[in-house]
């Protein structure tokens, strides 16, 4: 079975800093899916990023950017210049390419970012 | 897009009541999924539909917990009867198969928080 592991419950960065929140999976397939999603105080979830295991190059959004590193198995989130309004709760999240229709996603535990003014 | 739409925005019940949480997804996503938030387990995904139909229902955590999609733009999660430990915050998110190898993603409507006493 696949798992998603966030080993930080917390972070704490600077304003205008640039900050990296980790995450690491485990499976055995060779295609799928990866997302950062961010959960502010409003408890909405928003997608901040995604990356298909198939493409070698770094999804990249504005100021996030991720570091995918397939044989690692390691998927982490680099903001930089963060900002007030990057406060939130991050989950990472895996999902599988599946077939007829059966697939879902696991998400990590999620990583709590501070941003202090 | 309105995006997803989830009632109530707040629920409050006493135990042995019977709870019905609404979905509506975004329009022409193929996928609907029911997710639930607490601090202890973090995000669990309860159940997910394709074409209204339950793909997987694993998640659902017994059998006082039903789900159904009678049609497209619309979906019910229901608890009969209630109890203090569904205390938690439920998720309904969207998505849609991605043509050309394009990575689906989920999106999460704000969630229903469910306190029952």
């Amino acid at each position: 079975a696949q798992t998603v592991t966030q080993s930080q419950p917390e972070m704490s960065v600077q304003e205008a800093e640039t900050v990296t929140l980790s995450c690491t999976y485990d499976t055995s397939e060779s295609d799928y899916y990866l997302f950062w999603y961010k959960q502010p105080p409003s408890r909405q979830m928003i997608l901040v990023i995604r990356q298909e295991a198939y493409k070698q190059q770094n999804a990249t959004e504005n100021r996030f950017s991720v570091n995918f590193q397939k044989a690692a198995k390691s998927f982490s989130l680099k903001i930089s210049d963060s900002q007030l309004g990057d406060a939130a709760m991050y989950f990472c999240a895996y999902r599988s390419v599946g077939t007829s229709g059966t697939y879902k996603y696991i998400f990590g535990t999620g990583t709590r970012l501070k941003v202090l003014a | 897009d309105a995006g997803v739409i989830q009632s109530p925005r707040h629920e409050v019940t006493e135990m042995g009541q019977e709870v019905t949480l609404r979905c509506k997804p975004i329009s022409g996503h193929d996928y609907l999924f029911w997710y639930r938030q607490t601090m202890m387990r973090g995000l669990e995904l309860l159940i997910y539909f394709n074409n209204n139909v339950p793909i997987d229902d694993s998640g659902m955590p017994e059998d006082r917990f039903s789900a159904k999609m009678p049609n497209a733009s619309f979906s019910t999660l229901k608890i009969q009867p209630s109890e203090p430990r569904d205390s938690a915050v439920y998720f309904c998110a969207s998505s849609t198969t991605g043509t050309l190898r394009i990575a689906d993603t989920q999106y999460f409507g704000p969630g229903t928080r469910l306190t029952v006493l």
